[in-house]
């Protein structure tokens, strides 16, 4: 089935630590996405890529890094300089990156920092 | 600057009624998309409805139906004959190629509980 997955599902962190999110699509799609979601609040786009090589700063970019090395993989890495790391964490793709596409969203990871 | 308003931030009704979720969106763009996308409790949001600026015409999915009017920047979303299963956070959501350089504009969302 195509689709997005996003591992792992449940993720605990130190503090200082740097730990890095997966996200695979097979839906062939060129436009991929990072939120951030805290409870109770809506989605904050942290990166976004439109191609493969290049990808560019959302809204809350400080603290994350991310690759694009292949079409169907969009890694984010959240580094130790992000100071409130917990959170729900959605990736999301798109056929492409015109005002007309949907995004299709994996199941989300949710991070803990212990 | 673009933005968009989900003043509801939660709505409970018994379930089989009817309910309304609001959206109120605000743009420079005359071209733009609006889209409704459903969170259930697992997480994972689905998507329900695209409709493009030039298409003011009601929507209709079973017991859905979208009302869009540009006269007030609205795209406000009903479920008619509720269920439980409806109950999740509902999204609603802009693309503006200027106003969003192609990216999505989010509401806080509305969590909508139905009780049995």
């Amino acid at each position: 089935d195509g689709g997005i997955t996003q591992s792992p599902k449940y993720l605990f962190r130190k503090e200082g630590q740097n730990v890095t999110l997966s996200c695979e699509q097979n839906l062939n799609h060129d436009a991929m996405y990072w939120y951030r979601q805290d409870p109770g609040q809506g989605l904050r786009l942290i990166y976004y890529s439109q191609i493969v090589n290049d990808f560019q700063k959302g809204d809350i970019a400080e603290g994350y890094s991310v690759s694009r090395e292949k079409k169907e993989s969009f890694p984010l890495t959240v580094t130790s300089a992000q100071k409130n790391p917990t959170a729900f964490y959605l990736c999301a793709s798109s056929m492409g990156g015109g005002i007309y596409n949907e995004q299709f969203f994996g199941p989300g990871t949710r991070l803990t920092v212990l | 600057a673009q933005k968009v308003t989900q003043a509801q931030t939660e709505i409970s009704v018994v379930e089989k009624e009817d309910v309304t979720l609001d959206c109120v969106y605000e743009t420079r763009d005359t071209t733009y998309y609006l889209f409704w996308y459903k969170q259930p409790p697992s997480g994972e949001l689905v998507f329900l409805i695209r409709r493009n600026s030039f298409d003011e015409q009601n929507e209709i999915s079973g017991r859905y139906s979208w009302n869009f009017q540009k006269s007030t920047s609205s795209f406000n979303f009903t479920i008619t004959a509720s269920q439980v299963v409806d109950s999740a956070v509902y999204f609603c959501a802009l693309s503006a190629p200027l106003d969003s350089n192609y990216q999505l504009i989010w509401g806080a969302g509305t969590k909508l509980i139905i009780k049995p």
